[in-house]
């Protein structure tokens, strides 16, 4: 299993600011993930962050909003940028230990509110 | 595209009651399923996971989900809820064959159980 921390836990930010979250995971593991969970709704994949090179973006996703980095095998960054009152949601990280058939472990969630 | 539905919204039940959460996804390949418990206040965990094998699964704290192909299904169950199994519980899917690692999540269902 993967114990992931994530920093900070929450925020209230204003319209038009940056936001830069962090995410630290106790062991080395293949793939990162960040996902957005809006109020009341499911997770959504934003993005994997891959390790040394640009992150890969789901549809509806772009670079220019959330700048991923993955600068080593254990700590990611997603930075929400330019925010508005629509980006406030839980932005959660996790991290599968390898390709294929594993689990993936979640961080506990950064609680992003946008005024 | 992919999908995952999970019938129940929201579940009321009295201790001790049996419980089973339905969840049906749209993929007709190879599936690697996953059911997230997240108590009130706490991160998502792993419940319990199908890979391959034995379709009938069990997972900690007493669940087990069955895995029926043929209904693009994969169900969770227990016996005999307790008060602590109060929680937002989701359904998950990933390709078997996807080395990308993208989980799809279904809606959630509130579980709420009375003491």
């Amino acid at each position: 299993s993967a114990v992931i921390s994530q920093k900070p836990s929450r925020d209230i930010c204003q319209r038009g600011t940056s936001l830069t979250i962090q995410c630290q995971v106790d062991s080395q593991v293949t793939m990162m993930f960040w996902y957005r969970q809006q109020p009341g709704q499911s997770l959504t994949l934003i993005a994997t962050a891959n390790q040394g090179s640009e992150a890969t973006y789901e549809s509806g996703f772009v670079i220019d909003k959330f700048p991923i980095s993955r600068p080593n095998l254990t700590f990611s960054t997603l930075t929400v940028s330019n925010m508005s009152p629509e980006d406030s949601s839980i932005y959660l990280c996790s991290a599968q230990p390898g390709q294929g058939a594993y689990e993936q472990y979640f961080g506990p969630g950064t609680r992003l509110t946008v005024t | 595209a992919q999908s995952v539905s999970q019938h129940n919204h929201h579940v009321i039940l009295s201790e001790a009651a049996s419980l089973e959460l339905g969840c049906n996804y749209s993929y007709g390949g190879t599936v690697n399923l996953f059911w997230y418990v997240q108590y009130p206040g706490q991160h998502l965990q792993l419940l319990l996971k199908y890979f391959s094998g034995d379709p009938l699964v069990k997972g900690i704290k007493g669940f087990e989900a069955e895995f029926i192909k043929s209904k693009f299904s994969f169900n969770l169950r227990k016996p005999s809820v307790q008060w602590s199994d109060t929680a937002e519980y989701f359904c998950a899917v990933k390709r078997g064959s996807s080395n990308t690692g993208k989980l799809i999540f279904g809606q959630g269902t509130t579980l709420q159980v009375k003491p």
